[in-house]
């Protein structure tokens, strides 16, 4: 059965840093696209970044270029985000999710982690 | 604001069939995928449809895709209670090298 489990989320002050991770059971990790999703308190899904299986290719939203930073290892099995200067706008719960970005098909989501960004 | 287009809500009654748009352009669903979600209240998305029309093993028939130029279309049919949920569409921008998610649309099954 395939498992995500997103972690790392918080209360941060606004310029403030955090670390997401996602640990991935179930599939070959290394052979799939993953992706970050965000959904703010009320709000819709907002796609965050991509990364391919070998992380040759990346993608963010503009909102988030350059201050994000998605990666992955694939001898953990391990997803991550790397969020810096943090504002309130970024406040959201953060799903990691299995599939092709450019097919827009995610098969699989975790549940999610709630991050926000407040003083 | 989305650059795809839902209608923020629908209903129907139960047992009815029921449909929700998803307008786009040329650079996203006239020429990529179109695939919809269903996120339950408090619950993590989970995919109906991808790839235009196909269905993830364990998603009844009762829900369906199709798509037209720059539009797609979600059906569901013999409505249920249990389908009271947002539903949003998506589709890869090859312009933008972004993943597009529609604004979302709340069913309610009066």
């Amino acid at each position: 059965e395939v498992q995500l489990v997103e972690s790392g989320g918080g209360l941060v002050e606004p310029g403030g840093s955090l670390r997401l991770s996602c640990a991935a059971s179930g599939f070959t990790f290394s052979s799939y696209p993953m992706n970050w999703v965000r959904q703010a308190p009320g709000k819709g899904l907002k796609w965050v970044s991509s990364i391919t299986s070998s992380s040759s290719l990346i993608y963010y939203a503009d909102s988030v270029k350059g201050r994000f930073t998605i990666s992955r290892d694939n001898a953990k099995n391990s997803l991550f985000l790397q969020m810096n200067n943090l504002r309130a706008e970024d406040t959201a719960v953060y799903y990691c999710a299995r599939g092709i970005p450019a097919a827009g098909d995610f098969h699989s989501w975790g549940p999610g982690t709630l991050v926000t960004v407040s003083s | 604001q989305s650059v795809l287009t839902q209608p923020p809500s629908v209903s129907a009654t139960p047992g009815q069939k029921v449909t929700i748009s998803c307008s786009g352009s040329s650079s996203n669903i006239g020429n990529n995928f179109v695939s919809w979600y269903q996120q339950l209240p408090g619950t993590a998305p989970k995919l109906l449809i991808y790839d235009d029309n196909k269905r993830p093993s364990g998603i009844p028939g009762r829900f369906s895709g199709s798509k037209s130029g720059t539009s797609a279309t979600l059906g569901i049919t013999g409505l249920q209670t249990g389908d009271e949920a947002d539903y949003y569409c998506v589709s890869w921008d090859s312009s933008l090298s972004a993943v597009l998610f529609g604004g979302g649309t709340k069913l309610t099954v009066l």
